[in-house]
């Protein structure tokens, strides 16, 4: 039973270059969530998808988007890369949005540098 | 504006003892609670959760204590193990799927 899976597991940029992030989710979930994980705090929520569509959205710019594919894979794009968006970039899946209660499982992470 | 506070930064506890790690939060709002475990270079694995209807949950060594009144969650890991020897983080939701997480406790278990 495959779990959730990230790609790459490391990326360095530069400031102003676009990237994508990857993910697929554990077997049977259907919810992916994104999160920044910054050195040395908790992962902070960038959004959700759900039925190929994004359901919820934390405090991040436009520059952060996504997409969830109809295999329930997704996305996570950032343009215009800046310093600050160095972190480690988790993925989570979710058993769907209509069992509630149900806990997340995050993927290894993308490591994303700039330079 | 932390909604969810880990006041310990680290904790360092004797194989065999108990390690109580501490949580507390903000918004009464909340109504899901869970306990990641996060090794260098992996990405959180989920321990254990509780819901607000409870005021505990045990799974084998883990057990979750919920004050709802006091707004505090505390994770027990009894006896602890070397091998629990990680970064402990707090989250909790509300009504949505979105998780806010604590900053983390590190965990050393010695010998």
């Amino acid at each position: 039973d495959a779990g959730v899976t990230q790609s790459p597991t490391h990326l360095i940029k530069t400031r102003g270059q676009q990237v994508t992030l990857r993910c697929s989710p554990k077997s049977g979930h259907d919810t992916v969530s994104w999160y920044q994980q910054a050195l040395g705090q908790g992962p902070q929520f960038i959004f959700q998808y759900y039925e190929e569509e994004e359901r919820q959205r934390g405090n991040f710019p436009d520059r952060f988007s996504g997409h969830q594919f109809p295999n329930y894979s997704s996305e996570l794009n950032v343009n215009a890369l800046l310093l600050g968006d160095s972190a480690l970039y988790l993925c989570a899946s979710s058993l769907g949005r209509h069992h509630s209660n149900q806990p997340q499982h995050f993927g290894d992470g993308t490591r994303l540098s700039i330079l | 504006d932390q909604q969810v506070k880990q006041n310990s930064p680290s904790l360092s506890v004797q194989e065999g003892r108990i390690s109580i790690l501490n949580c507390d939060y903000t918004n009464s709002m909340f109504d899901y609670f869970l306990w990641y475990k996060k090794y260098p270079a992996e990405g959180p694995t989920f321990l254990i959760s509780i819901s607000s209807i409870k005021d505990k949950n045990e799974d084998g060594r883990f057990t979750v204590f919920l004050n709802k009144s006091a707004k505090h969650l505390s994770l027990h890991i009894v006896p602890s193990q070397p091998g629990d020897s990680a970064v402990y983080f707090c989250a909790a939701s509300g009504g949505t799927d979105k998780l806010i997480f604590g900053t983390g406790t590190r965990l050393q278990v010695f010998p």
